[in-house]
């Protein structure tokens, strides 16, 4: 079946610019998180959906970083006033269910999208 | 949350064990150890978790040490196809996020 997809695969926008970040998670999964990484780190925690709702956003980074998931489906991650920082791959990822501490909780991870900002 | 610490990178001969260690030495009695591992330019993929016991599945086995201090991970007949960063998680909190180290960089050389 289809795992989860995000889109564009790349973008490359210049400092101050709007982005939008796109993650189509597993159908059927009502968990979804965000991750970031940058070059020769491993991901960050983001954001984490049960729903429709944000259940924790403590790894946004900062005001400008904000995510919706209307219908519980898919999910956009916007970025405002980029900077050359935000330049990293932001990773999707799906679970089944959110999870109860050390219940099975398999994250299935989208490509990535890779941000450059110039 | 707990700490995990791995060595930074790892060689392996191909078709030999590859055995990854980890240690956890601050976990807490409920959280479970997990393992990813992520291939060059690819998103991270599920390895397999534990909490107490050794699990084994197609992919590889976990052993944890009775004090829960450490683990290692073994892939027991490593391919080239394994070379990848491998991460030991500690899983965070009743939410289920994943919290990242440096990993462990396993190359698998023919």
């Amino acid at each position: 079946g289809a795992g989860v997809s995000q889109t564009p695969s790349n973008k490359v926008t210049e400092k101050g610019k709007y982005v939008e970040l796109r993650c189509d998670p597993i159908s059927g999964h009502t968990a979804l998180y965000w991750y970031r990484q940058s070059l020769g780190q491993g991901p960050e925690f983001l954001i984490y959906f049960q729903g429709t709702g944000a259940a924790d956003d403590s790894g946004l980074p900062n005001d400008r970083f904000f995510a919706v998931r209307p219908e519980g489906s898919v999910s956009t991650l916007k970025i405002q006033r980029t900077e050359r920082g935000d330049s990293a791959v932001y990773l999707c990822a799906s679970s089944l269910k959110g999870s109860r501490m050390g219940s099975y909780n398999e994250q299935f991870f989208g490509p990535g999208t890779r941000l450059t900002v110039l | 949350d707990a700490k995990t610490t791995q060595p930074t990178s790892m060689d392996c001969a191909e078709g030999r064990a590859a055995n990854l260690p980890c240690n956890h030495s601050t976990i807490s009695g409920n959280e479970y150890v997990y393992w990813y591992r992520q291939i060059h330019s690819q998103g991270p993929q599920y390895i397999i978790h534990g909490l107490k016991n050794n699990e084994t599945n197609e992919m590889a086995s976990l052993i944890i040490t009775e004090d829960r201090k450490s683990s290692t991970l073994i892939l027991p007949h490593a391919t080239l196809r394994d070379t990848a960063v491998y991460y030991c998680i500690a899983l965070s909190g009743n939410t289920g996020k994943l919290i990242f180290g440096q990993g462990t960089t396993l190359q698998v050389k023919p």
